[in-house]
């Protein structure tokens, strides 16, 4: 089941640049989109979201950008701190599923010092 | 501020075994879920839960799956007769979902379950 996908595993980024996590999706009915941070032996912790009937949201130094034509969002982080490394999830659900989330498979980002 | 809680932290248990991992959801929440994650996999919906039945279950979600809200505050997830391939991290959730539509699911630590 590949319908939410993060293609890069893995992501360095130098403190204070902008980080920038990717996800495609394949499911027209997804709408409703989150990003997650996770560390290890923990739980996910809820970032950011945008519904479908949004291109753009912004928290702090967070922005998430969705792309309904290319079935793409990403992740802004600017700018990045050493805190922020983590793995990062993209999840989707559609109102017509219970919603139910489904998760791509992370991305690794490690924020250099 | 109100998070989501799981017990215990880790389970350690013979295959054949049955299990029950508990959840305490934020307390003003109505949809609860049990999502797992298996080492170097993806989280994976289980089980979403609502006005005590479940709304909703993946193709994991067989027999040996249960759920129950046995009283006001704890969501429970028993696996009747553990098999070595359910060992993974078994995560609660919870949201609000207010009128019927999607919204932000608030996720517990984790149970990290293994199967011997």
């Amino acid at each position: 089941d590949q319908q939410v996908k993060q293609n890069s595993p893995s992501l360095s980024v130098q403190e204070g640049r902008i980080s920038i996590l990717n996800c495609d999706y394949t499911n027209s009915m997804f709408d409703y989109f989150l990003w997650y941070k996770k560390y290890p032996a923990e739980g996910p912790t809820f970032l950011i979201s945008i519904s479908s009937i949004k291109d753009k949201n912004e928290d702090g130094r967070f922005t998430v950008f969705l792309n309904k034509s290319a079935k793409h969002l990403s992740l802004h982080i600017v700018p990045s701190q050493p805190g922020d490394s983590a793995v990062y999830f993209c999840a989707a659900s559609a109102n017509n599923a219970g919603n139910m989330l489904t998760f791509g498979g992370g991305t690794r980002l490690m924020v250099k010092p | 501020e109100p998070e989501v809680t799981q017990t215990p932290s880790h389970q350690v248990t013979q295959m054949g075994q049955e299990v029950i991992l508990r959840c305490v959801p934020i307390s003003n929440h109505l949809y609860f879920y049990w999502y797992r994650q298996i080492l170097g996999q993806k989280v994976e919906f289980l089980v979403s839960f609502y006005n005590n039945e479940i709304s909703e279950k993946s193709e994991i979600f067989d027999d040996q799956f249960s759920v129950e809200r046995p009283d006001g505050s704890n969501f429970t997830l028993k696996i009747r007769s553990t098999k070595l391939e359910d060992s993974a991290m078994y995560f609660c959730a919870s949201s609000r979902r207010t009128s019927g539509r999607t919204d932000t699911q608030y996720f517990g630590p984790g149970t990290r379950l293994t199967v011997l």
